[in-house]
């Protein structure tokens, strides 16, 4: 069974900090990650996909994947109040053309004002 | 280009009745997913198809739910008889290769 892992918060952080969000999972071969924002009473929204180790940058959105430690993370710089919703961290398969997406809880990001 | 299309937004049934809900996908993307979102956790994956094939219905509780895509494009996924457990968002989404999904804005069921 694949699990991800996320704090499900809720993290709060005050307007322009850098806001950090993790995730461990538990299948070493996985190839495929996701960062999907979601506000309340809305559908997942894609904000940042990594495939390989190291950083991916996107804006305001840094992604960081390392593949050893099993371990990816989302930075959001200058964090904005419109940034306040639930971050789910989601794993794609190991197999080839597994493009099955496994989900965490998400965790709960406020920003303050 | 559109979105990934479902309906009903809400829905509200007594316990043992049924109810469908219908996804069209993203024009080109082969690959359909329903997932079910229970209040407070991640969207947990009902069943999967590939064109009009299903790849994996291993969570899906076939004893009271169904799923069909014709054709290959749009998709209906069925509960008969509900049960008050199954009050959540039913999250349709599709793919194309390995670029993530994109959602639906998904249907509220609510089981009373």
């Amino acid at each position: 069974q694949k699990e991800v892992e996320q704090n499900s918060g809720p993290l709060s952080v005050p307007e322009g900090a850098i806001a950090s969000l993790n995730c461990t999972y538990s299948d070493r071969g996985s190839q495929s990650f996701f960062w999907y924002r979601q506000y309340s009473g809305k559908s997942p929204e894609l904000i940042m996909s990594i495939y390989s180790n190291g950083d991916k940058e996107d804006g305001r959105f840094t992604a960081q994947l390392n593949k050893a430690s099993q371990y990816v993370s989302l930075l959001i710089r200058d964090s904005q109040p419109s940034d306040s919703a639930t971050y789910l961290c989601a794993v794609g398969g190991s197999g080839a053309g597994s493009y099955q997406l496994t989900f965490g809880k998400g965790t709960k990001l406020s920003v303050i004002p | 280009e559109a979105g990934v299309a479902q309906s009903p937004r809400y829905k509200i049934i007594e316990k043992r009745q049924s109810v469908a809900f219908w996804c069209n996908p993203i024009s080109g993307h082969a690959t359909l997913y329903w997932y079910q979102q229970i209040l407070g956790q991640g969207p947990k994956l009902l069943i999967q198809f590939q064109n009009n094939g299903v790849v994996d219905d291993s969570q899906l509780p076939k004893d009271r739910f169904s799923a069909e895509r014709l054709k290959g494009v749009d998709s209906t996924l069925k509960i008969q008889p509900a049960k008050l457990e199954d009050s959540a968002v039913y999250l349709c989404a599709s793919s194309f290769a390995n670029y993530g999904y994109t959602f639906g804005s998904g249907t509220r069921l609510t089981v009373v």
